[in-house]
């Protein structure tokens, strides 16, 4: 099945570490985002990639980095820079940045900082 | 600049009621793209619906239907005789040139269908 994963589905960290949230799609799209979700609001990005070994900062990209070294793959490192980590985030891809596009969401992943 | 607005936070309604969630964007371009997204609990987003801004005709889709209105810059999502499966957060979303091609999600309305 075509589609996008996310891992893990919760993920706990220790005030001032590093962690990595993994994003895999399989759709051969060309596009991969990274989003925050905090509660009642809306999504917010943070990074997308439009190909292989680049990617452009969102409105949100403080405190985070990603790296887009094979076309499926998307990951995201939280630093311990990010002041306020805990969020739902979402991993999106689509065919290619285009505005007509629509996006493809994975299951998301429960950052909680203790 | 261009902005997603969803006033309504919460809507309750009684199963087979029907129920529209308002959507009002703002948008320097004349060329964009509106969306609709739902979030059921399990958290992913699932796409509805895409229309460009060249296209106001009305769209129905089972029970779904959307209204789009450039006069007052809404893109409305009524649906009809709603069922507890509906229960789930919907977000209205933008794209543009003028905002690089990305999203511009609104705030989302948390939609609750009591049986």
């Amino acid at each position: 099945d075509g589609g996008i994963t996310q891992s893990p589905k919760y993920l706990f960290r220790k005030e001032g570490q590093n962690v990595t949230l993994s994003c895999e799609q399989n759709l051969n799209h060309d596009a991969m985002y990274w989003y925050r979700q905090d509660p009642g609001q809306g999504l917010r990005l943070i990074y997308y990639s439009q190909i292989v070994n680049d990617f452009q900062k969102g409105d949100i990209a403080e405190g985070y980095s990603v790296s887009r070294e094979k076309k499926e793959s998307f990951p995201l490192t939280v630093t311990s820079a990010q002041k306020n980590p805990t969020a739902f985030y979402l991993c999106a891809s689509s065919d290619r940045v285009v505005s007509y596009n629509e996006q493809f969401f994975g299951p998301g992943t429960r950052l909680t900082v203790l | 600049a261009q902005k997603v607005t969803q006033a309504q936070t919460e809507i309750s309604v009684v199963e087979k009621e029907d129920v529209t969630l308002d959507c009002v964007y703002e948008t320097r371009d004349t060329t964009y793209y509106l969306f609709w997204y739902k979030q059921p609990p399990s958290g992913e987003l699932v796409f509805l619906i895409r229309r460009n801004s060249f296209d106001e005709q009305n769209e129905i889709s089972g029970r779904y239907s959307w209204n789009f209105q450039k006069s007052t810059s809404s893109f409305n999502f009524t649906i009809t005789a709603s069922q507890v499966v509906d229960s789930a957060v919907y977000f209205c979303a933008l794209s543009s040139s003028g905002s690089a091609r990305q999203l511009t999600f609104g705030s989302g309305t948390q939609l609750t269908v009591l049986p």
